[in-house]
């Protein structure tokens, strides 16, 4: 199992510029996420999915959309990038744990952008 | 109200020391409460977990001390080595209203040989 990768690991955009970040996981998870990591603020959740077609937002979602057509899959999408979405970003996926989803959370190796 | 809040920022520990870390929260509708390393430019990876019902749990080197009137947990490192140098964050996990893993914001621990 490749387990969840993330593409690219390094992004330089412009002020205003969109683009994607691909997030896939090979474990059938039903439940994915995707969160933000900026120093001294931990990781910060920005949108998550517990199935295909459901999507739901996190604690910092505006700016970005999400979608889920299968299973595998979960992008992020940056609608007009700003210097405040500097930042490394982690998906993750997770089984369906005894008490729910994200118990156990399995993080890939993350994107670097850089919003000039 | 969903915070985390974390503390120290960073440790210093010598080798064969106890590491600790602790964490506190204020919503007690989390149910779950893990903690995770990570290691310099790698994503976070699980590292043990409790549930609120139970005061303590430990795996090998790791335990975390849960207590609930507190709203308080705290993870231990027993006999710290360099390899365990890294950040940790716990975590609290939210099943009602959405399903959602609120971060502390990361404990930075480095142990010297």
């Amino acid at each position: 199992n490749a387990g969840v990768t993330q593409t690219p690991k390094f992004q330089v955009l412009k002020t205003g510029q969109s683009m994607t970040l691909q997030c896939a996981q090979d474990m059938n998870h039903e439940y994915m996420s995707w969160y933000r990591q900026d120093p001294g603020m931990g990781l910060r959740l920005i949108h998550y999915s517990v199935g295909a077609g459901i999507t739901d937002q996190g604690e910092v979602p505006n700016g970005y959309n999400v979608s889920r057509s299968t299973t595998e899959d979960f992008p992020l999408r940056l609608l007009s990038a700003a210097p405040s979405q500097t930042s490394v970003y982690f998906c993750a996926s997770s089984p369906w744990g005894a008490g729910g989803p994200g118990e156990t959370q399995y993080f890939g190796p993350g994107t670097r952008l850089l919003v000039l | 109200q969903q915070q985390v809040k974390q503390s120290p920022q960073s440790l210093i520990v010598q080798k064969g020391g106890i590491s600790i870390i602790n964490c506190a929260y204020e919503n007690t509708a989390f149910d779950y409460f893990p903690w995770y390393q990570q290691f310099p430019g790698k994503g976070p990876a699980l590292l043990i977990a409790i549930r609120p019902d139970v005061s303590e749990k430990k795996e090998g080197r790791f335990t975390i001390s849960f207590n609930k009137s507190a709203k308080q947990f705290s993870l231990h490192i027993m006999d710290s080595q360099p390899g365990d140098s890294a950040t940790y964050f716990c975590a609290a996990n939210l099943n009602t209203g959405g399903f959602k893993t609120i971060f502390g914001a990361g404990t930075r621990l480095f142990v010297k040989a």
